[in-house]
């Protein structure tokens, strides 16, 4: 079966310091990753995805098929980085839809 | 341009009662998407459309659940009778095409369902 783990449920860090938000996906063909995160009272959207190789808001994400990993990293959190947020492989084929994981609220304290 | 529209944004029936969601998709989005969130998980595809046809509803509990997009555009979702695992936000969502990569996929505000 397809799935994809966040650890985390919960991270909290101080403003300035680095964050790492952990996400495995089982291996399955090459899925496309993508993050999407959720602000209080916003809509859940997309953060970035690993095919586009670009960083969002200083957050990159680095797609290990090895380990089957695509950790979210930013150097210098900021308290506006407060959100939740969830990795989710899209396994694609001719359907295309999202495997989202539970998710990992980040809390970045002044 | 304009969001995914959803309505209603909040609901709260009793267990075996029936509920129905309103979804419009963005404009041109050909492919769309209903998914159930319970507390503390992701969401979770219920089904999926492609203009007017069913893609994926392998997810989706056909005893109770059902939903449909007659003309390709707007979509309805039906929980009939409710139970109270129900309880969730059911978050519509579309995208340009629903091809492996290039795959943007925006997301709606929810609807929040109660069941007492």
């Amino acid at each position: 079966a397809q799935r994809v783990t966040q650890p985390e449920k919960l991270l909290s860090v101080f403003k300035g310091a680095p964050v790492e938000l952990k996400c495995n996906y089982s291996y399955s063909g090459s899925p496309e990753l993508f993050w999407y995160v959720q602000y209080s009272r916003q809509r859940l959207q997309l953060l970035l995805r690993h095919i586009s190789r670009e960083s969002i808001k200083g957050f990159t994400a680095d797609l290990n098929k090895g380990e089957t990993s695509f950790h979210l990293k930013k150097p210098f959190a900021q308290e506006e980085d407060s959100a939740m947020y969830y990795c989710a492989p899209n396994y694609g084929g001719s359907q295309g839809n999202l495997i989202f994981g539970k998710g990992t609220k980040l809390s970045v304290k002044p | 341009e304009a969001g995914v529209a959803q309505s209603p944004r909040y609901k709260i029936i009793e267990k075996r009662q029936s509920v129905a969601f309103w979804c419009n998709p963005i404009s041109g989005h050909a492919t769309l998407y209903w998914y159930q969130q319970i507390l503390g998980q992701g969401p979770k595809l219920l089904i999926q459309f492609q203009n007017n046809g069913v893609v994926d509803d392998s997810q989706l509990p056909k005893d109770r659940f059902s939903a449909e997009r007659l003309k390709g555009v707007d979509s309805t979702l039906k929980i009939q009778p409710a139970k109270l695992e129900d309880s969730a936000v059911y978050l519509c969502a579309s995208s340009l095409v629903s091809t492996h990569s290039g795959n943007t996929i925006y997301f709606g505000e929810g609807s929040w369902l109660t069941v007492v």
